[in-house]
């Protein structure tokens, strides 16, 4: 069964913490995509990783994508209010065009 | 660029209806498309895989003669939610891939339609 697990579900820090989520799966892929969802509105596209070892980083986030050990990682560095939010990981299936998505992680940045 | 819409945003319908949602991609042309359902607080479930001008292929589980899909042009496809129940209740987010596209394979979002069945 393809897997797509994120790791801490939920997540509560203070502004200016640094933390890290996790995204690991079980199939073989070399895409993977993190997103964001504020409450009541649909996905917006943060980074998209296309190859083993890609790095990306915007503002305070930075994604990472490890192939081999298939797992993608996404640091958020001295947290704010407004990077509250529920992050989503979704790991493109080799061969189709499908996603599967990760099972999210629920952030709120405490001021 | 790369802009999906869907309508309605929103809507309410009473249980034994049928409820149609759009999904258009209005600056690109969606080789495949797709369709979502998102209970609250819980993550994106594939429903199907439409392609235009063919059948879609829907994913274990799902329904295929309660969610009726039609991709009827390269720019448009329709999600019919047939005879509906108070459990259909959910947000649905439809997504598009460009075709033709070398190397992304990525899905653009729609703004999700939030359907209640009453």
């Amino acid at each position: 069964e393809l897997k797509v697990e994120q790791n801490p579900l939920f997540l509560s820090m203070q502004e200016g913490k640094n933390y890290t989520i996790y995204c690991n799966y079980s199939t073989t892929s070399d895409r993977l995509y993190w997103y964001r969802q504020d409450p009541g509105k649909s996905l917006e596209s943060l980074f998209v990783l296309l190859s083993n070892g890609a790095v990306k980083q915007e503002g305070r986030l930075m994604a990472s994508l490890d192939t081999k050990a298939r797992l993608s990682t996404l640091h958020i560095t001295a947290a704010v209010h407004d990077l509250s939010a529920t992050y989503f990981c979704a790991v493109d299936i080799l061969g189709t065009y499908k996603y599967i998505f990760g099972t999210g992680t629920r952030l709120k940045v405490l001021a | 660029g790369a802009v999906v819409s869907q309508h309605p945003s929103w809507v309410i319908c009473k249980s034994g209806t049928s409820v149609k949602i759009e999904c258009r991609s209005l600056d690109f042309q969606a080789t495949t498309m797709f369709w979502y359902r998102q209970f609250p607080k819980q993550s994106l479930m594939l429903m199907a895989t439409s392609n235009e001008g063919s059948k879609a292929t829907y994913e274990q589980g799902v329904e295929k003669d309660k969610f009726l899909i039609n991709h009827a042009s390269l720019t448009l496809s329709t999600l019919t939610v047939t005879s509906a129940h108070p459990e259909d209740s959910s947000f649905y987010i439809c997504s598009a891939e460009p075709g033709g596209r070398v190397g992304t394979y990525e899905q653009y979002f729609g703004p999700g339609t939030r359907l209640t069945v009453t």
